[in-house]
């Protein structure tokens, strides 16, 4: 069965102040893993899809890497605008023509004091 | 470039009753797909249609059910709610087995 885990569950960092999130994973095969990121009461907003192994994502302050079975969200200087839950998803291979669900962690809560 | 609208935004339901949700998909996309996600958890996937059938079904009971339309748009219905119900339900679009999903903004169920 797919699993998925992210930590911290949460994680306060002052502004300026570099970090990781860490999502680990377990699937038979790779199809995706996706970062979204999550404010209080919206949808999820897509930000990167990772494909394979040693793939690495850019955008703003973050970046995505893969490995095989974790991947990290770096933020650099974060600013208070960057406060949201962030979530990871995988998307397994399928041998029938059934569809490309998303399979969900938990998400991490970033908080980032001015 | 309209994205995923889902509507109500809110609704409130009591114990026992049946509630529909809608959603249009992001325009160019044909394949819907229902998430819950419960307060504090990531989301959870129900289930997935495309050219106006279910694809895919997660680990969910009978009482909820769906349909898709010509124009692509979809609805989710629960039956005979529950409390355990209340929850933001996403909707996500995607053109055809393209891997990226893009959400609505949710519709807040609450059961009392």
């Amino acid at each position: 069965e797919d699993q998925v885990t992210q930590s911290p569950e949460a994680l306060r960092l002052q502004e300026g102040e570099s970090s990781s999130l860490n999502c680990s994973y377990t699937v038979s095969g790779l199809r995706g893993l996706f970062w979204y990121r999550q404010d209080p009461g919206k949808g999820p907003e897509f930000l990167f899809t990772l494909y394979s192994a040693g793939e690495e994502k850019e955008k703003e302050r973050l970046k995505a890497t893969l490995t095989k079975k974790e991947s990290f969200l770096h933020i650099t200087a974060p600013k208070p605008e960057d406060s949201a839950t962030y979530l990871c998803a995988v998307q397994e291979w399928e041998n029938n023509n059934a569809g490309n669900m998303l399979t969900f962690g938990g998400g991490t809560r970033l908080m980032v004091k001015p | 470039d309209a994205g995923v609208t889902q509507s109500p935004t809110h609704l409130i339901k009591t114990r026992g009753q049946q509630v529909t949700l809608r959603c249009s998909p992001k325009s160019g996309h044909d394949t819907v797909s229902w998430y819950q996600q419960a307060l504090g958890q990531g989301p959870q996937f129900i289930f997935q249609y495309y050219e106006e059938e279910e694809r895919q079904r997660g680990n969910f009971p009978d009482r909820f059910s769906g349909h898709q339309f010509p124009n692509y748009s979809s609805e989710l219905n629960v039956n005979a709610l529950l409390l355990g119900d209340s929850a933001l339900y996403l909707c996500a679009s995607a053109s055809g087995r393209a891997r990226e999903q893009y959400f609505g903004p949710g519709t807040r169920l609450t059961v009392t």
